[in-house]
């Protein structure tokens, strides 16, 4: 299948600093990426839908202005949590819609951290 | 709108036996239906998906599924489970032309000797 990678797979902060999330579609042009957000034992929130060359649109609830979303690629969507806060930890997972299969690919993750 | 349910949060059974992970969802057309596994602190990987035709659909590692549309349900089975089949369990239903997933609360399966 295909495959979407995330960087970085952890990361810990200082309150108040931005935190940037890659994610990348390696073998497939994705138009349109996701951003879930995971709490322990928990299911998958979606957050905002990323699309190349246009706004993000986000999900209610889900401040815009704290998590940016940049899809300046067909293969590239950051996610970046500005001035982080200890309620921003929790695990962050994109995903890429290949459309030849009609499948969302899952990253492996990125665990974040604030202190 | 459409949504997932997963009846239960955790089962455990014991190496070698049967299982079925149960989901219904909520969707007036015809849905697409999705089964992921999520190992501790990873990503999703699918297991299997339906989309029409038909119904019993084939996935990876030995699982199966079963769309029902009388009941709403699609249900994962796999006839035999080996202890690396301890996992989180999420079914998803999407929409045709609209690449957003909805996601069941997920299934803790536990594997015991």
């Amino acid at each position: 299948g295909a495959v979407v990678s995330q960087h970085p797979s952890w990361v810990i902060c200082k309150s108040g600093t931005s935190v940037k999330i890659e994610c990348r579609s390696l073998d497939f042009q994705a138009t349109t990426m996701f951003w879930y957000r995971q709490f322990p034992k928990q299911s998958l929130m979606l957050m905002a839908t990323s699309n190349e060359g246009s706004k993000a649109t986000y999900e209610q609830g889900v401040e815009k202005d704290k998590f940016l979303i940049n899809h300046a690629s067909l293969t590239l969507s950051t996610l970046t949590v500005t001035s982080a806060h200890p309620e921003d930890s929790s695990f962050y997972i994109c995903s890429s819609w290949e459309t030849s299969t009609d499948t969302q690919y899952f990253g492996p993750g990125t665990r974040l951290t604030v202190l | 709108a459409q949504s997932v349910t997963q009846p239960d949060i955790h089962i455990t059974v014991s190496e070698g036996a049967s299982l079925e992970l149960r989901c219904n969802y909520s969707y007036g057309a015809t849905p697409y239906l999705f089964w992921y596994v999520q190992s501790p602190g990873q990503g999703l990987q699918l297991l299997l998906k339906y989309f029409s035709g038909d119904t019993l659909v084939q996935g990876i590692k030995g699982f199966e599924a079963e769309f029902k549309r009388s009941q709403s349900s699609f249900n994962l089975r796999k006839p035999s489970v080996h202890w690396s089949d301890a996992a989180e369990y999420f079914c998803a239903v999407g929409e045709f032309g609209n690449e957003k997933l909805t996601f069941g609360t997920g299934t803790r399966l536990t594997i015991i000797p």
